[in-house]
């Protein structure tokens, strides 16, 4: 199976400017994760994706926002980018069947930098 | 909440050498664990896992055992070879629906290289 890919993977962007990542989690997979990782803060959870509904979302503000389609594939937005929203943004697959607990498969990363 | 604890970094070591990672965590109901590594300029290898206390997780040399009465789930190897230099991570998930959904805790990761 292939496993779960991001595009793009490398980003510039400029303050104030909006951004949009794709994830495309493993075939059969229904639920997806987004995380960022800096190197002051780690790797810290964004929200959770399952059947197309937000089910779980970590502290962050507003600008950060995503979706779910039909076909489990995934977008993460970040408007008014901010400098310190520079940072290595990894997504996460896993077949989640109800609550069951599920392991995470992740994505290359997709690393943006903002200027 | 739930957290995991790493033990700091970096950690240099020479090819053939034992390798203990420390990992603690505090949790509320009864999580996995898991260890993931990240090589330089990549996303996250799931290394090993353990859903319940005893439970050993094992891959390619390296060994973990959930110890519920020590809240641990340290990361050893017998003896580590240059290609195993990366930042390991442990990381915890809890099954309690909610504000657990999808949603792994990180401890900080522990850079480790390995020197021929």
């Amino acid at each position: 199976k292939a496993g779960v890919t991001q595009t793009p993977r490398y980003l510039i962007k400029t303050r104030g400017q909006q951004v949009t990542l794709s994830c495309s989690p493993i075939s059969g997979h229904r639920s997806v994760s987004w995380y960022q990782q800096t190197p002051g803060q780690g790797l810290q959870f964004l929200f959770e994706y399952f059947s197309e509904t937000q089910r779980n979302k970590g502290n962050f503000p507003g600008r950060f926002s995503g979706r779910q389609f039909s076909n489990s594939r995934s977008e993460m937005n970040v408007s008014t980018l901010e400098l310190g929203d520079s940072a290595l943004y990894l997504c996460a697959s896993s077949f989640r069947q109800g609550v069951y607990e599920e392991t995470q498969y992740f994505g290359p990363g997709t690393r943006l930098l903002v200027l | 909440g739930n957290s995991v604890t790493q033990m700091e970094g970096p950690v240099t070591l020479s090819e053939e050498a034992f390798l203990t990672i420390n990992c603690t965590y505090t949790a509320t109901g009864y999580p996995s664990l898991f260890w993931y590594v990240q090589y330089p300029g990549e996303g996250l290898q799931l290394l090993l896992k353990a859903t319940k206390a005893d439970d050993k997780g094992s891959n390619k040399g390296f060994e973990a055992t959930y110890r519920k009465e020590t809240t641990s789930f340290h990361l050893e190897k017998g003896s580590v070879q240059v290609s195993d230099s990366a930042v390991y991570f442990c990381a915890l998930s809890v099954n309690a629906g909610g504000t657990s959904y999808g949603k792994l805790t990180f401890g900080q990761g522990t850079i480790l290289t390995v020197h021929p």
